[in-house]
């Protein structure tokens, strides 16, 4: 199975601040990347696939970039309501597999 | 708006069985592939099962293989997943999700229903 390491587990931030999370890969998968967003008590939220594309209707400080083995989730300017768990999966082939999650707490 | 709603979880004892159901509207439901996905209290992630949109292909977790079972009722925009031989290791919280395949990322998730899997 494909092994994806998110790095950091965790971060505090400010609101405005830029974050960034990483996503690598243990081999490469092209550009079949999604990253989610995930609140308690609720289901996760699709914000990029296929990489960089940001899905319909998302503000677009959320950005997604990389290729093969090495990914990024950029979120450009901290909003209150961004302070979340995010994860990155892939879909080149199954299993389907999941990053170990990235927490951006309040600073 | 797609809207996807979990139920039938809750408290069992180990080697019991449970049967989730994932009521699914505001799309064409037997348009879409389906999964379940997984969430250990505290912990992240994990892929549990899919099926196509026609039911022609299944495909499981290896920790789940043999135990569980993915089925759909299209004419009733449901999804479900039979666990049997449950496991302390199975207590979650499963979400269903919709996918545009069968290799895909989940383009939306319910809110979950929590199996808890204890003596």
């Amino acid at each position: 199975a494909i092994q994806l390491t998110q790095s950091p587990s965790s971060l505090s931030a400010s609101v405005g601040d830029r974050v960034t999370i990483t996503c690598r890969a243990s081999q490469g998968i092209s550009s079949a990347l999604a990253w989610y967003q995930h609140k308690p008590g609720k289901g996760p939220k699709l914000l990029i696939y296929e990489a960089s594309s940001l899905k319909s209707g998302l503000p677009s400080r959320f950005s997604g970039s990389g290729y093969g083995t090495d990914f990024t989730l950029t979120i450009s300017s901290l909003q209150p309501e961004d302070f979340a768990t995010y994860y990155c999966q892939q879909f080149d082939s199954h299993p389907l597999t999941f990053g170990g999650g990235t927490k951006v707490e309040i600073k | 708006e797609v809207q996807l709603v979990e139920s039938g979880g809750g408290l069992v004892q180990p080697g019991g069985s449970l049967r989730l159901s994932c009521a699914a509207s505001g799309f064409t439901f037997d348009d879409y592939s389906m999964h379940w996905v997984r969430q250990v209290p505290g912990k992240g992630l994990d892929w549990v099962s899919l099926i196509t949109w026609d039911s022609s292909k299944t495909s499981y977790a290896d920790s789940v293989k043999g135990r569980f079972t993915i089925s759909r009722d299209n004419r009733k925009k449901s999804l479900f997943l039979e666990m049997n031989s449950l496991r302390s290791e199975d207590t979650a919280l499963y979400y269903c999700a919709k996918a545009s395949g069968y290799d895909s990322f989940f383009e939306n998730w319910g809110q979950g229903t929590l199996v808890t899997v204890s003596s």
